[in-house]
Order: structure tokens, then C-alpha cells, then sequence
């Protein structure tokens, strides 16, 4: 089955250490792309990546970092977390060569920080 | 750089009305658009995509279409029913460098018993 899987789902931390959520996807896409979703404000582009060890900054990268050393997995850290990065994360995967161009999404991993 | 609206922001309706969900875009170099269903706190799942060389699709009781020229995209649900009660999100991928995809504020439904 075709799918993006996040962990954790629900993870409650504190003020500063250090987190890691990860993203992968079976379908041997090329993009893969992280997001985070508030009250008001949508679906905000954090981070995304072309390819392997090609990864850009979206509208709002500041606080987190990520990697790409390979092409089914994209990990989303925040190094030293604040309270301002509470939300609710979502990964998403498409291909990039031609149509159908779908975005695929994981379940969400829902952040809240202390 | 790309803007996506949707109106309206909410709408509530009795059961077994039809009804219309609009979602604007200010850039038409674009691969497709996508419509997803979202329930409160939950993940996203797409009910359509609409490639920029087709001018609609349908899925049962939905039907979304898209003028490319006038950056515009309509989701039409028949027979509202209250399972379709969420929010609804239009997303569009930008053809240029990135292939970014920007989404909409959404559009909250409510459909009434």
C-alpha cells in the first residue's frame, strides 16, 4: 500500500531538548515536503527536498533543520524547540518527473512543547 | 509568488443541498490543483486532482474544475450529507523551480441533519 508514515504521532516535550520526527514514504518519490498547520495561519511549508541531498527552505525554516540521505526517508529536527513551535506537523511525498504530480500526506504528528 | 484563497471561509447548509466551494489562485503556471477534505485535528485526504491540461474531474457525488487562465477552481458537492461536514483545502503546484505546493485557508463546512 502506498503511504507516508510519521512518528511519533503525539509527542509533549520541553523547553529545548532536542526532537526528531521522522517521514518516510514507499513510492520512490523524488519531493518530498514538510508542513505545519495553526489556527488561522494554514499549512505553512517548512522544509523540502528534489531529491536526495537536495533539500530548500520553505515560508517558515527558521528553528528547524532536516536531511535527505535517502530517497524514502525526510526527518524534520528542531534542536533546541520553543513554545512557538506547538503544531501540528504533516509530511508529504509526490514524484517530480511528470504527472501525475499527487502529493501524498502522512497522518500528522501533533507537537506540543513546554 | 503564488496566493491562494478560498471562499468562504465557512458555510453551513441543511442536509441535501448542493453546493459550491470556490478557490482562487494568482499564478497560472501551475501542474495541478488539489482538492483535500480535512476533519478537525486530523490528517488531510485528497478527494480530487485536476492536472492543468484537464478542465475537471469527478468522484461520486464531487466534481472540482479548473480554469487555469482565471486562476480559478470550483468543488461542487451534490446531495450534502452530514459526513461531509470538515474543512476543505485546495492546494496548487507551482510548475516553477521547488514545484511548491500552496494551499488555501480552507473552507469550513458544516451540513445540517
Amino acid at each position: 500500500e502506498a503511504q507516508v508514515t510519521q512518528n511519533p504521532r503525539y509527542l509533549i516535550t520541553v523547553t529545548g531538548k532536542k526532537l526528531t520526527v521522522t517521514c518516510s514514504q514507499n513510492m520512490n518519490h523524488e519531493y518530498m515536503s514538510w508542513y505545519r498547520q495553526d489556527p488561522g495561519l494554514g499549512l505553512r511549508q517548512i522544509y523540502y527536498s528534489m531529491n536526495v541531498e537536495v533539500t530548500d527552505k520553505g515560508d517558515v525554516p527558521e528553528g528547524y533543520k532536516v536531511s535527505r540521505k535517502e530517497k524514502r526517508n525526510f526527518p524534520l529536527i528542531l534542536e533546541s524547540p520553543s513554545p512557538n513551535q506547538t503544531s501540528l506537523y504533516f509530511c508529504a511525498s509526490s514524484n517530480t518527473g511528470g504527472e501525475p504530480y499527487e502529493q501524498y500526506f502522512g497522518p500528522g504528528t501533533r507537537l506540543t512543547v513546554t | 509568488k503564488q496566493e491562494v484563497t478560498q471562499i468562504p471561509a465557512a458555510l453551513s447548509v441543511p442536509e441535501g443541498e448542493n453546493l459550491v466551494l470556490n478557490c482562487s489562485f494568482t499564478d497560472s503556471a501551475i501542474y495541478n490543483l488539489q482538492w483535500f477534505r480535512q476533519d478537525p485535528g486530523k490528517g488531510l485526504t485528497s478527494l480530487l486532482l485536476i492536472q492543468s491540461s484537464q478542465r475537471e474531474q469527478t468522484s461520486g457525488r464531487l466534481n472540482a474544475s479548473l480554469d487555469k487562465s482565471s486562476g480559478r477552481s470550483t468543488l461542487y458537492i451534490a446531495a450534502s450529507q452530514p459526513g461531509d461536514s470538515a474543512t476543505y483545502l485546495c492546494a496548487v503546484r507551482d510548475s516553477g523551480w521547488g514545484q511548491n505546493f500552496v494551499f488555501g485557508p480552507g473552507t469550513r463546512l458544516s451540513v445540517l441533519p
